[in-house]
Parts: structure tokens; C-alpha cells; sequence
């Protein structure tokens, strides 16, 4: 395992249809982290975990989202009710325990919503 | 509230041009750390650099060096005689308050294209 791994790379979806996408953090980190990316723009917070609690939750966060990380291995990050606002790219990151450290990105899952 | 400005939204150099990336940051909280990332359009963003508040040392590796200045709450990155593959978005970041914080506020980015 070299690094954050997310599935799928692409997702294409008819608005109003939910989805889901999963990532996969480096072994051993504890933390895991979701950020959404526009176009154009940098990435942004929506969520952390430290293990399987979630810590912190991003406004951008409406009540359409939902993630979990049930063993404090992988997490899922579910859309319902998809809308075209929801096309970005989200990405997944991890860190490891030490709290002086960087996150490690994944290469994203890229949503569209048609 | 955290902020991070990256007034440079593209740059375009030739080939062994050096370029100066700019990152002004802005935070209440005295502990607080920065970081360089490279989002090529592979779309993973790869780290470069962190650096903490308490540390103003500048730092070199290999063409890539930074420059910290608290006094103007700046995060500058500079490539030297840059290359085709240095070509990517890049993104600087702030994560303040250390203790339990650990979000991440970026940048807006800059394009870097690099021309042979």
C-alpha cells in the first residue's frame, strides 16, 4: 500500500440519483479527512475522522451528505438526492498519529451530475 | 477565521526561468502551520513543504526553496531553473491552532505552466 486510494475515479450520475464513493487511507493513519475541489478553486474541508468518530463537520456538509468510517479503516462519503452543484472533485487524504504532520491526498473521485 | 491568498492565479515561464510563487496567510492563533502542495493534472495533491510558526528558517531542497516571513505573514515558494514537469497547480495551506485542529484552509492556487 503506497498511498490514499479512491473509488471510483469518475462518477457520472442523473441529478436527483444518490451515489457513493470510498477511500482507502494509508495504513496506520488514524486520521482521514474528505475536502470538496471546484473548479478552479482549492480544495475545501467537509469532514474528519479520527478512527471511526468523526470530529468535525464543514457547513458545506448539508443534511444530503453522509460519511462513515465504521472500523476506522475506510470510509464512504454518500450523496443523496444529487444536484449539479454537487460536481467536484472530492478528495480523500489521511495522516498518521503524530500530530505534527502533513495529510497525504488521494487522486480524487470526480463527480458529475447531469 | 483562516484565510489564505494566492494573488498569482497563472504564471507562464520558459524553460530554466526561475519563478516565485507568492502565499500570504491570515490567522489569529500564534501556532499554526503552513504547507506547500502540487496538484498535477493527475489530479493528487503531492506535499511539498510544512512548516511551523515557530520556525522562520528558510529552507532549500534541491531547486525548490521557501521563504518564511512572519512579519508580512507570507509563505513564498520559489522554483529554480524550472522545468517542463514543475507545470501543475500549486497550492499553499494553512492549518492554525494546532492542539485538535487539524482542517486545512487553502489557497485558491496557482497554475505554473512551463514552456520548453
Amino acid at each position: 500500500d503506497t498511498g490514499v486510494s479512491q473509488d471510483p475515479r469518475h462518477k457520472i450520475t442523473k441529478r436527483g440519483q444518490n451515489v457513493t464513493f470510498r477511500c482507502d487511507p494509508i495504513s496506520e493513519h488514524n486520521r482521514l479527512y474528505w475536502y470538496r475541489q471546484t473548479l478552479g478553486q482549492g480544495p475545501e474541508f467537509l469532514t474528519y475522522f479520527q478512527n471511526e468518530a468523526q470530529l468535525e463537520k464543514s457547513r458545506l456538509l448539508s443534511d444530503r451528505f453522509s460519511a462513515e468510517r465504521p472500523k476506522g479503516s475506510f470510509s464512504t462519503l454518500e450523496i443523496q438526492r444529487t444536484e449539479q452543484g454537487d460536481s467536484a472533485m472530492y478528495l480523500c487524504a489521511s495522516s498518521p498519529p503524530e500530530q505534527y504532520t502533513e495529510a497525504f491526498f488521494g487522486q480524487g473521485t470526480r463527480l458529475t451530475v447531469v | 477565521a483562516q484565510k489564505v491568498t494566492q494573488a498569482q492565479t497563472e504564471i507562464s515561464v520558459v524553460e530554466k526561468e526561475d519563478v516565485t510563487l507568492d502565499c500570504v496567510y491570515e490567522t489569529r492563533d500564534t501556532t499554526y502551520y503552513l504547507f506547500w502542495y502540487k496538484q498535477p493534472p493527475s489530479g493528487e495533491l503531492v506535499f511539498l513543504i510544512r512548516r511551523n510558526s515557530f520556525d522562520e528558517q528558510n529552507e532549500i531542497s534541491g531547486r525548490y526553496s521557501w521563504n518564511f516571513q512572519k512579519s508580512t505573514s507570507s509563505f513564498n515558494f520559489t522554483i529554480t531553473a524550472s522545468q517542463v514537469v514543475d507545470s501543475a497547480v500549486y497550492f499553499c495551506a494553512l492549518r492554525a491552532g494546532g492542539g485538535s485542529n487539524y482542517k486545512l484552509t487553502f489557497g485558491k492556487g496557482t497554475l505554473l505552466t512551463v514552456n520548453p
